[in-house]
């Protein structure tokens, strides 16, 4: 079974911190995207890789970064994290007939 | 992405066929339509695709109309596991948002009712 593997489910940090979410993927795929998801305003892209150490600005990349230093692996970065971030964060990658995501994780800034 | 509409939600009885409607009147000669569902608390998962024939797979069925402008998700069997929200997406990228990501609407919240 391909997979897509978010290193926590859950994540609870304190204003200010500096945040990393690491997405992997085991398909060999080029092209790798991370979404926030929050109630009423459904999935929103942050920011994509479609080649190592190659990124593009999604939709609401404002706040945060990412690195794509191998092609299995997209971490997202949260500069110094504020309450406003916390959200449910998806990681996905393609191509195969369609985005496989990870199972997310919670992420909560207190 | 062409812009999409589906209903906010529908119920289906456990059992039966579950047909939710994708209405994409703009949709582009080279966009696919796409569907995705996203079970409580997970991450959302490819069901099928499909630019103008109609598809199916182990999941579901897949019906677009002549013109393209709507298609319908066909759950032939539902359920309560299928309880879920629908998403339905128009993107020109063979790979269903190859390199530039998907845009995701507010989806059809399907219930099964037992």
């Amino acid at each position: 079974d391909v997979k897509v593997t978010q290193s926590s489910r859950y994540l609870v940090k304190r204003t200010g911190e500096k945040v990393f979410l690491e997405c992997v993927q085991d398909m060999d795929h080029e092209n790798m995207f991370w979404y926030r998801q929050d109630p009423g305003l459904g999935l929103r892209l942050i920011y994509f890789s479609y080649d190592v150490k190659m990124k593009e600005k999604g939709d609401i990349p404002e706040g945060y970064s990412v690195s794509r230093e191998k092609k299995e692996r997209f971490s997202l970065i949260l500069e110094s994290a504020s309450t406003n971030q916390t959200s449910m964060y998806l990681c996905a990658s393609s191509p195969t007939g369609g985005y496989t995501f990870g199972s997310g994780t919670r992420l909560t800034v207190v | 992405d062409a812009k999409t509409t589906q209903p906010t939600s529908m119920d289906c009885a456990e059992g039966r066929a579950a047909n939710l409607p994708c209405n994409h009147s703009t949709i582009s000669g080279n966009e696919y339509v796409y569907w995705y569902r996203q079970i409580h608390s997970q991450g959302p998962q490819y069901i099928i695709h499909g630019l103008k024939n109609n598809e199916t797979n182990e999941m579901a069925s897949l019906i677009i109309t002549e013109d393209r402008k709507s298609s319908t998700l066909i759950l032939p069997h539902a359920t309560l596991r299928d309880t879920a929200v629908y998403y339905c997406i128009a993107t020109p990228t063979y790979s269903g948002g190859g390199a530039d990501g998907l845009t995701f609407g507010k989806g059809t919240h399907l219930i099964i009712q037992p």
